[in-house]
């Protein structure tokens, strides 16, 4: 079955270029999307379509999918953004797949 | 605006059976594809199952196929799941889920989200 592997955990300084990494095998032949998700709160749609921002979500949010690996950057990192953050895809045998999580910290 | 309202959660003992509600509003319900996915205390996310816009097509996670079955009344404008042979392994909060698509496929985003209900599974 297709798998999405992300890092546990990913550090980023106030006002810093923060990047999460999603791997799986040939990944860049599916769409990926991303979700953040707040302590106690359900997921938002960030990124779909590998680089598609939803109406209402800040430019500083973006996508690429090359390779095995998307990554999901976030410019100019705010406090407000730690969360966890999970990549998705669709694979004709394993159906929807998220990846594990990362965790977003802001030192 | 967009409102997903789930119900029918609560605790169950193993092998039980439970079903699950979702009604929406604020949307064309018939147009979108429907997903259920869960997370477990202090877990990922996990989808569960989806179905198309129409209803005739549906899929599952391999760890609920055979025991969750998705259905949809779209003149009701409600999804439903109905969960037997309830596990230990199946307590998690329970998200209903808007795909942006007609049908769960390569293009396949959830852009709306439940509050979730929680199932425990529990003797």
């Amino acid at each position: 079955s297709f798998e999405l592997a992300q890092p546990p955990s990913v550090s980023v300084s106030p006002g810093q270029t923060a990047s999460i990494a999603c791997s799986g095998d040939n990944l860049e032949k599916k769409y990926v999307s991303w979700y953040q998700q707040r302590a106690g709160q359900s997921p938002l749609l960030l990124i779909y379509q590998d680089n598609k921002r939803p109406s209402g979500i800040p430019e500083r949010f973006s996508g690429s999918n090359s390779g095995n690996t998307a990554t999901l950057t976030i410019s100019g990192t705010q406090a407000m953004d730690e969360a966890d953050y999970y990549c998705q895809a669709w694979d004709s045998s394993t159906g929807v797949i998220f990846g594990g999580g990362s965790k977003l910290t802001v030192l | 605006e967009v409102q997903l309202l789930e119900s029918g959660g609560g605790l169950v003992q193993p092998g039980g059976s439970l079903r699950l509600s979702c009604t929406i509003s604020g949307f064309n319900f018939s147009d979108f594809a429907m997903n259920w996915v869960r997370q477990a205390p202090g877990k990922g996310l996990e989808w569960v199952s989806g179905i198309s816009g129409s209803g005739r097509s549906t899929s599952y996670a391999d760890s609920v196929k055979g025991r969750f079955s998705i259905s949809r009344d779209n003149s009701r404008n409600t999804l439903n799941l109905q969960m037997n042979s309830l596990r230990a392994e199946d307590t998690a909060v329970y998200y209903c889920a808007k795909d942006r698509q007609i049908a769960v496929a390569g293009t396949s985003a959830i852009d709306f989200w439940g509050q979730g209900t929680l199932v425990t599974v529990s003797s």
